[in-house]
């Protein structure tokens, strides 16, 4: 099945700079790529993602990248503010899946140190 | 809207214990997932529901069993628990009709196994 991989664990940047969250995936089949942010207490949600048609999407302030040749997407955060600290999830889903089943990432803990 | 709705939000179940975690959704999705969140581990799926009557056992089904109670509901039940099941649990659901099935989590709730 699918197996998505996710780094770095933890990313800590001062508040202005850029932050990078990569992952990649282990079926190439997989056509969809979310990426979702958890607040402190709260559930995950979608910030942004990007179908396998597409080689880049942005959306102000984040953008996803997906070279589907090597099997990775990832995350670029421009201009970070503190309230961008969250941890961060990517995940892949399978056609072959028809229920919407998304494999998620480890996880990235983001500090945006002020 | 409530979107999705998770009870209880905090649990202490002593070991071998059983308890239900129940969950509601209000956006007629025919999806519905059962995660659990460990730290360094992402969100592992456990069990998920395509539609109301079927049930498919994910990542992580074992000590685990689910029912899909009708289109709203999808409950999660612990027949006997154990320390290893100490984790926060994310009920989600979502819309399958497209490749960009954005799920919709709850709250989650906290259970520590003692």
């Amino acid at each position: 099945g699918e197996n998505v991989e996710q780094h770095p664990s933890t990313l800590s940047v001062q508040e202005g700079d850029s932050a990078v969250i990569k992952c990649t995936y282990s079926d190439s089949a997989s056509n969809y790529f979310p990426w979702y942010k958890q607040e402190l207490g709260k559930g995950p949600q979608l910030i942004i993602d990007i179908r396998s048609n597409v080689g880049e999407k942005k959306d102000q302030r984040i953008a996803v990248t997906l070279n589907k040749t090597a099997k990775h997407f990832s995350l670029h955060i421009t201009e970070t503010q503190p309230e961008d600290s969250a941890v961060y999830f990517c995940a892949a889903k399978a056609p072959s899946s028809n229920t919407g089943k998304l494999i998620f990432g480890q996880g990235t803990t983001l500090q945006v140190k002020p | 809207n409530a979107g999705v709705t998770q009870t209880p939000k905090f649990q202490v179940l002593k070991t071998g214990q059983s308890m239900t975690l129940q969950c509601a959704q209000d956006m007629n999705h025919n999806s519905m997932y059962w995660y659990r969140q460990d730290p360094g581990m992402g969100l592992r799926l456990i069990y998920y529901s395509a539609s109301e009557g079927t049930t498919d056992k994910g990542e992580v089904p074992n000590g685990y069993n689910v029912s899909r109670l009708n289109k709203r509901e999808f409950s999660l039940r612990l027949e006997s628990a154990a320390p290893s099941q100490t984790s926060v649990y994310f009920c989600a659901s979502s819309e399958v009709e497209t490749v960009n099935t954005e799920a919709f989590f709850g709250q989650g709730t906290r259970l520590t196994v003692v």
